[in-house]
């Protein structure tokens, strides 16, 4: 059964970073390309961040490219977010979420998500 | 950025009804190796959104023969027929034809 599991949410003031985890199971984790996802409290979703199996390329929207890092480890089965310089807009949950076994579709499967609140 | 523009914004359907969504793109989402990049999500009260539909029309594992998907270029639906009570939830179409990746603003589906 795949699992994703995130973590490393919480209250950080804006400006500062923080980190998030994903930790992958039930799949060959260096198989399949990651992307993180966010939904702000209410509202839809957006795309983050997204990694190819290697980890050798990254893709981010305009909205966080140059703050925010993707990455993997792949002997760990472990994803990563570095958020740097937060935002307030940043609020939100974070989904890490694997693409499909042929590369469609994009998020076939998600984490439970972990909550990452940017206020002073 | 290619806007995936969604309506109704809400639903209210009797169980049994059939519900409908569409969803229209700003730009044709077939790309040039002639595949549409247009998913389906669903996201029930409290939990993660979870895969429906991918490329314009193909279910995912699990997902019961109710939910069809269709349409082509720019013009999308998805069709609940006989709607059930665990089909309550807000419903997103997605793209990744075109960079950045987007989504609908969501369709809320309630029953009546």
């Amino acid at each position: 059964e795949v699992q994703l599991v995130e973590s490393g949410g919480g209250l950080v003031q804006p400006g500062r970073s923080l980190k998030l985890s994903c930790v992958a199971s039930g799949f060959t984790f260096n198989n399949y390309w990651m992307t993180w996802i966010r939904q702000a409290p209410g509202k839809g979703l957006e795309w983050v961040a997204s990694i190819t199996n290697t980890g050798g390329s990254t893709y981010y929207p305009d909205s966080v490219k140059g703050r925010f890092t993707i990455s993997r480890d792949n002997a760990k089965s472990t994803l990563y977010l570095q958020m740097n310089s937060l935002r307030s807009e940043d609020t939100a949950t974070y989904y890490c979420t694997r693409r499909g076994t042929t590369g469609i579709p994009w998020f076939a499967y998600w984490g439970q998500g972990t909550l990452v609140t940017v206020s002073s | 950025d290619v806007v995936l523009t969604q309506t109704p914004v809400s639903l209210s359907v009797t169980l049994g009804d059939q519900a409908s969504i569409s969803c229209r793109s700003s730009q044709s989402l077939e790309y040039s190796d002639g595949y549409t990049y247009l998913e389906w999500y669903l996201q029930k009260p409290g939990q993660s959104p979870q895969l429906l539909i991918y490329g314009v029309s193909n279910r995912f594992s699990g997902v019961p023969d109710r939910f069809i998907g269709s349409g082509s270029g720019t013009d999308f639906t998805l069709k609940i027929s006989r709607v059930e009570p665990e089909d309550l939830g807000v419903y997103y179409c997605f793209q990744a034809t075109h960079d950045p990746l987007t989504f609908g603003s969501g369709t809320k589906l309630e029953i009546k």
